[in-house]
């Protein structure tokens, strides 16, 4: 069964500092598609990225990026220069094959940054 | 605007009561889900719908209810069933079919609601 891990539980840093947030994956799927979902504190989850499986080009938007490395069934998000209001929860999530009824999601991460 | 409305934002519930939680949607978008979000957990469905008039169970659909009358509405009904309701209900749309070309596959998602038992 697939399965999204997001080891940290919560990260903190200061203003300006870079930081990487990990998601690894498990799929039996050869065709599945990796999303990134923030999740502000109003509550509502707001789409950042889809990767296709076919796809391990880097990409980059503005002060994101993301690195997907299929060998290591890894999807890591890297925030550069980060600010207060990247101050979120962020969800890795997996859709297989099958349609967005088939969204796995990671535990989230909690990202907090301090002023 | 286009977005999901849901309501309300914060609910409170007796046990052995049924309530009722609206969402939504002005996207014109086929397919409508519900979520459950705990503290430190990842999102979990509850139902789905991709035409009217149908919907199917999700992963921890015991102890509610959807229908499914009309595209723009996906009203989830949380019954005296379920056994610990307390909870962030999150409701979403998305276009039909899997994502490729200009369908991202992204799901739009409302500003939850949040529902405690009392």
């Amino acid at each position: 069964a697939q399965k999204v891990t997001q080891a940290q539980t919560e990260i903190s840093v200061v203003e300006k500092e870079d930081v990487t947030l990990d998601c690894v994956y498990e799929t039996r799927d050869t065709t599945y598609y990796l999303f990134w979902y923030k999740q502000p504190p109003s509550g509502e989850l707001v789409f950042l990225i889809r990767r296709n499986s076919f796809d391990e080009q880097n990409e980059i938007s503005g002060r994101y990026s993301w690195n997907f490395q299929k060998s290591t069934s890894s999807f890591n998000f890297t925030i550069t220069a980060s600010q207060v209001v990247d101050s979120a929860v962020y969800f890795c999530v997996h859709q297989g094959g099958q349609g967005a009824q088939k969204l796995v999601f990671g535990q989230g991460t909690r990202l907090t940054i301090n002023p | 605007d286009g977005g999901i409305t849901q309501s309300p934002k914060y609910l409170f519930r007796k046990e052995g009561q049924n309530v009722t939680l609206s969402c939504e949607q002005n996207l014109n978008h086929d397919a409508m889900y519900w979520y459950r979000q705990d503290p430190g957990q990842g999102l979990r469905l509850i139902y789905y719908s991709q035409i009217v008039n149908d919907f199917q169970k999700g992963d921890i659909a015991e102890g509610y209810s959807v229908s499914r009358e009309k595209k723009e509405s996906f009203p989830l009904t949380v019954t005296s069933a379920q056994k610990n309701p307390t909870a962030f209900y999150l409701c979403a749309s998305s276009k039909l079919g899997l994502a490729g070309g200009t369908n991202t596959g992204e799901l739009f998602f409302g500003e939850g609601s949040r529902l405690t038992v009392l």
